[in-house]
C-alpha cells in the first residue's frame, strides 16, 4: 500500500516550457487535491477533484490545469511555466470533501522554473 | 478565505521536555475541523492529530495533545517527552470541508539533545 505517489520528485523547467505532474493514490479515495507550498507560507490549494469526473478551482488556480484521469490518478499541468510557479507541489487525497477526513499527502515535487 | 495564524516561526525544546506550539484561526462557522500536520525534512506531510469543533474534549494521540479553546479560536499542540524525531515543521490547518483546507505558515521545531 504505497499511499499517495507523485512523479517526478524534482524538475527544472525553462520559462515557457510545459509539463505535467502526476499523482496516484491506492487508498480508493474519492477526493484528490493539488497544493503548492512556497517559502514562509502554508500550503495553498490549486485545484481539487471531489469525485471522479469533477474538478474545481481552489485558491490559486491561475496558470494551471488538471485532469482526473480515473479514480486513482489526478494530474496537474503547467502549460507555459513561469518563474512565479517555482514551488513545491503536493498532491493529497481523502475519502470525501463532505466530511473532511484527514488528507493524505504525497512526498511532493520540487519544481524550479528559470 | 479563512486565516490560520501560527505566531511562532521557530521553537526549540530540550529532549524529554514538553513544548507547546500555538495556533489561532478566524472563522464565523460553528462546525469545522482542526488539524496539526508534521513535515520532517523528507517533506512528507504527516497528520499528527485532529479535533472536531463540536467535541469539547481535547484530542490526544500518545505524546501529542491539543488545547482547543473554541471561544478564543485557539488550537495549540503540546508535545510531551520530546524526541529527536519530533524535529520538523509543524502546520496547523482549519477545514470546513475537504476543499476548504487552510494552513498556517508553520512552526519549525528544533529538538536539542
Amino acid at each position: 500500500n504505497a499511499g499517495v505517489t507523485q512523479t517526478p520528485k524534482f524538475q527544472v523547467l525553462k520559462t515557457g516550457q510545459s509539463m505535467t505532474l502526476q499523482c496516484a493514490q491506492d487508498m480508493n479515495h474519492n477526493s484528490m487535491y493539488w497544493y503548492r507550498q512556497d517559502p514562509g507560507m502554508g500550503l495553498r490549494l490549486i485545484y481539487y477533484s471531489a469525485s471522479e469526473g469533477t474538478t474545481d478551482k481552489g485558491e490559486v488556480p491561475n496558470g494551471y490545469n488538471v485532469s482526473r484521469l480515473n479514480k486513482r490518478e489526478f494530474s496537474l499541468r503547467l502549460e507555459s511555466a513561469a518563474p512565479s510557479q517555482t514551488s513545491v507541489y503536493f498532491c493529497a487525497s481523502s475519502e470525501s470533501v463532505v466530511d473532511p477526513y484527514e488528507q493524505y499527502f504525497g512526498p511532493g515535487t520540487r519544481l524550479t522554473v528559470t | 478565505a479563512q486565516t490560520v495564524t501560527q505566531s511562532q516561526p521557530e521553537m526549540s525544546v530540550q529532549e524529554a521536555e514538553t513544548v507547546t506550539l500555538s495556533c489561532t484561526y478566524d472563522t464565523s462557522e460553528s462546525d469545522y475541523y482542526l488539524f496539526w500536520y508534521k513535515q520532517p525534512p523528507s517533506r512528507q506531510m504527516i497528520l499528527v492529530i485532529r479535533q472536531e469543533a463540536y467535541k469539547q474534549q481535547n484530542a490526544t494521540e500518545n505524546r501529542f495533545s491539543v488545547n482547543f479553546q473554541k471561544a478564543a479560536k485557539s488550537f495549540s499542540l503540546k508535545i510531551s517527552d520530546s524526541q529527536l524525531g519530533d524535529a520538523a515543521m509543524y502546520f496547523c490547518a482549519y477545514a470546513r470541508t475537504g476543499n476548504q483546507f487552510y494552513f498556517g505558515t508553520g512552526t519549525s521545531l528544533t529538538v536539542i539533545p
